[in-house]
């Protein structure tokens, strides 16, 4: 089955305690991106990746970090993690970036406190 | 000005009725068009492409217009089910993100 995988789905943390959210998937994408989603904002993109060892910034990079090692996996990093950062975080792939379907992961609701 | 903006409702329609929500754009560039659907608390999921045509799968059609940079979403016979948040996704060629509306929230009563 075609998926988009995420770890963990909920997440509470404290400030400045560096986390990891995993994203793993199995349609050999190569387009790869994170979004959080808040209410009255909408999905607005974190970080993407056009292939290995291929990333950059999306519109909203502050206090993260991404990483691409491998083809299947882009792990979004929280290096000291802010309650402005409480929020839910999804992951997805697609073949390409702009024109064709992408699969989100079921999402990873984070809570700072 | 919004690069996608939505209506963000809540629209309220009973069983069987038809409703249809526009979503406007601001980069002509925009080449590809989208329509998903997200329930509550979950993972966005495709509904339907806009194509330059316009689209129709089963109650559900699609159009595009150009001229006024719009595309629209037209649900007939709205069932119980279709109770959700549907997101418009404009995203300018060129550019390596999708760019997502806001989101217009359905809302289907008995």
């Amino acid at each position: 089955e075609a998926q988009v995988t995420q770890n963990p789905r909920y997440l509470i943390t404290v400030t400045g305690k560096k986390l990891t959210v995993t994203c793993s998937q199995n349609m050999n994408h190569e387009y790869m991106s994170w979004y959080r989603q808040d209410p009255g904002l909408g999905l607005r993109q974190i970080y993407y990746s056009m292939n290995v060892e291929v990333t950059d910034k999306g519109d909203v990079p502050e206090g993260y970090k991404v990483s691409r090692k491998e083809k299947r996996n882009f792990p979004l990093i929280l290096e000291s993690p802010s309650p402005n950062q409480t929020s839910l975080y999804f992951c997805a792939s697609s073949l390409f970036p702009g024109n064709t379907e992408a699969f989100f992961g079921q999402g990873t609701r984070l809570t700072v406190v | 000005r919004k690069e996608v903006e939505q209506d963000p409702g809540p629209f309220n329609v009973p069983e069987g009725a038809t409703v249809a929500f526009n979503c406007t754009y601001s980069n002509s560039a925009s080449q590809s068009f989208f329509w998903y659907r997200q329930d509550c608390r979950k993972e966005p999921k495709l509904l339907m492409s806009v194509y330059s045509s316009g689209n129709e799968d089963g109650r559900f059609t699609a159009q595009l217009n150009r001229a006024s940079q719009y595309i629209s979403l037209l649900i007939r016979d709205s069932k119980l089910s279709d109770s959700a948040t549907y997101l418009c996704v404009a995203p300018p060629t060129g550019f390596q993100k999708l760019v997502f509306g806001t989101g217009t929230r359905l809302l289907v009563s008995p």
